[in-house]
């Protein structure tokens, strides 16, 4: 089977650095995706790793390690609006032309404190 | 263009109606996804389109649901004779046939089943 593994939750103060880590064990592997979701709003794009290494981008910073089947997400100089849930999701190698559907975690509710 | 959009935005419905969920997707994309987000749960994954090819229809619940899209335009979600269990945020997602095949998800549809 599928299996996304993150923290429920995680707190840290404005200005802080925060990281939310992933662990994932699936039957292929084509993509890790970190996405926001505010509160009642639909989640929203972050990141996405398909290599080993780190990818910036801006305050965001995401790692993965094929090997190990882990991936963290990294958030500098926290502000308050960074308060939301953050949800990692691996994508499967796909069938023929399909692109593979992605395999979500249950999401971290980080909250930024002032 | 403009981004994904769906509705109603919010439905109510007594047990046992059958309801129509619409999902719009972002013009060009050729994939198209449903989830469903209950109160203070991850995305659970229901069911995949992409192009031609038959869809992954592996997350669906129940018989009571299913879904049909138009080539790679509007498609639609129903749930038949619906339950207090049903009631979840459903949310559509499509993804281009470009770059990391990043999701970008519509608002979602807020389903009430009373």
């Amino acid at each position: 089977g599928q299996n996304i593994d993150q923290p429920t939750e995680m707190t840290a103060t404005e200005g802080a650095i925060v990281q939310i880590n992933c662990t994932y064990q699936t039957s292929g592997f084509n993509g890790l995706f970190w996405y926001q979701q505010h509160a009642g709003e639909a989640p929203t794009f972050l990141s996405y790793n398909v290599l080993d290494g780190l990818e910036e981008k801006g305050r965001f910073s995401s790692f993965l390690s094929r090997s190990k089947g882990y991936s963290y997400l990294l958030l500098k100089e926290l502000q308050m609006k960074d308060s939301a849930s953050y949800l990692c999701a691996v994508r499967d190698g796909g069938r023929g032309s399909t692109l593979g559907r992605l395999y979500f975690g249950r999401g971290t509710q980080l909250t930024v404190w002032p | 263009g403009a981004g994904v959009s769906q509705s109603p935005s919010n439905k109510v419905t007594e047990k046992g109606k059958d309801v129509e969920l619409r999902c719009d997707p972002i013009s060009g994309h050729t994939a198209l996804y449903w989830y469903r987000q209950r109160l203070g749960q991850g995305l659970e994954f229901l069911i995949y389109f992409q192009g031609n090819s038959a869809p992954d229809k592996s997350g669906l619940p129940s018989d009571r649901f299913s879904a049909e899209r138009t080539g790679e335009s509007v498609s639609t979600l129903t749930i038949q004779r619906t339950q207090q269990e049903d009631s979840a945020v459903y949310l559509c997602a499509s993804s281009s046939s470009g770059g990391p095949y990043e999701q970008y998800f519509g608002p979602g549809t807020r389903l009430t089943v009373t």
